[in-house]
């Protein structure tokens, strides 16, 4: 079964340039999460949703960073314009609920803005 | 508030041998503490998780603890092997168990040869 599958792997942009994120979802999980991991650091939540639904965004900077889950299966983060201060991992999960249980990650876009 | 700490934040510890790696939480409602393991240039893997009616759970090599009176749980490598080296996540769930997971500050394990 594939995991969980994001892309691009590596993304190197100027400053005030826009910049997206894709992630596909394990198979039938419902809960999709984007987390962002700056360096040295934990992962550190942006948003989750459950199906199409965004249920928690408090974390999501809301002024740059947009994100969509059309259909209930892929989801696409946004940010624009990009800033110094963004450059991070941002990480993919899924899970097949929305209380504790377990969360599969993909392996991530690293952002680098220069 | 929601806060997860993590300690040490490095670990060298020589092939064989044991290592652990503890955390604390804040919530007392937390009832999901998953462990994960990063290597470099991947994503965290789970690697092994504990729910709260369990106080040790325990997979080959790999065990974890739960003291839900003291609020901390703690990761228990043993026969360390190279393959093991790799930063070390301990997670547990935001206010209210809504499924958001707050990470520990990661630990970094090394094993020598």
């Amino acid at each position: 079964e594939a995991g969980v599958v994001q892309s691009p792997r590596y993304k190197i942009i100027e400053k005030k340039q826009p910049v997206a994120f894709w992630c596909n979802p394990i198979s039938g999980h419902n809960t999709l999460y984007w987390y962002r991991q700056n360096l040295g650091q934990g992962p550190e939540l942006l948003i989750r949703y459950e199906n199409e639904e965004a249920v928690d965004d408090s974390q999501l900077p809301k002024d740059r960073f947009s994100a969509e889950r059309l259909k209930g299966v892929d989801s696409t983060l946004k940010i624009q314009p990009a800033e110094l201060g963004d450059s991070a991992v941002y990480l993919c999960a899924s899970s097949l609920g929305n209380k504790n249980t377990e969360a599969f990650f993909g392996q991530g876009t690293r952002l680098t803005v220069v | 508030g929601e806060n997860v700490e993590q300690h040490p934040s490095t670990l060298s510890v020589q092939e064989g041998d044991s290592a652990v790696i503890k955390c604390t939480y804040s919530d007392s409602a937390s009832n999901y503490f998953p462990w994960y393991k990063q290597e470099l240039g991947k994503g965290p893997q789970l690697i092994i998780d504990i729910r709260s009616n369990v106080g040790e759970k325990k997979d080959q090599r790999i065990a974890v603890t739960l003291n839900k009176t003291a609020k901390h749980f703690s990761l228990h490598i043993t026969e360390t092997q190279p393959e093991d080296s790799a930063v070390y996540f301990c997670a547990a769930p935001g206010s209210s168990n809504t499924g958001k997971l707050i990470f520990g500050q990661g630990t970094t394990l090394q094993v020598k040869p």
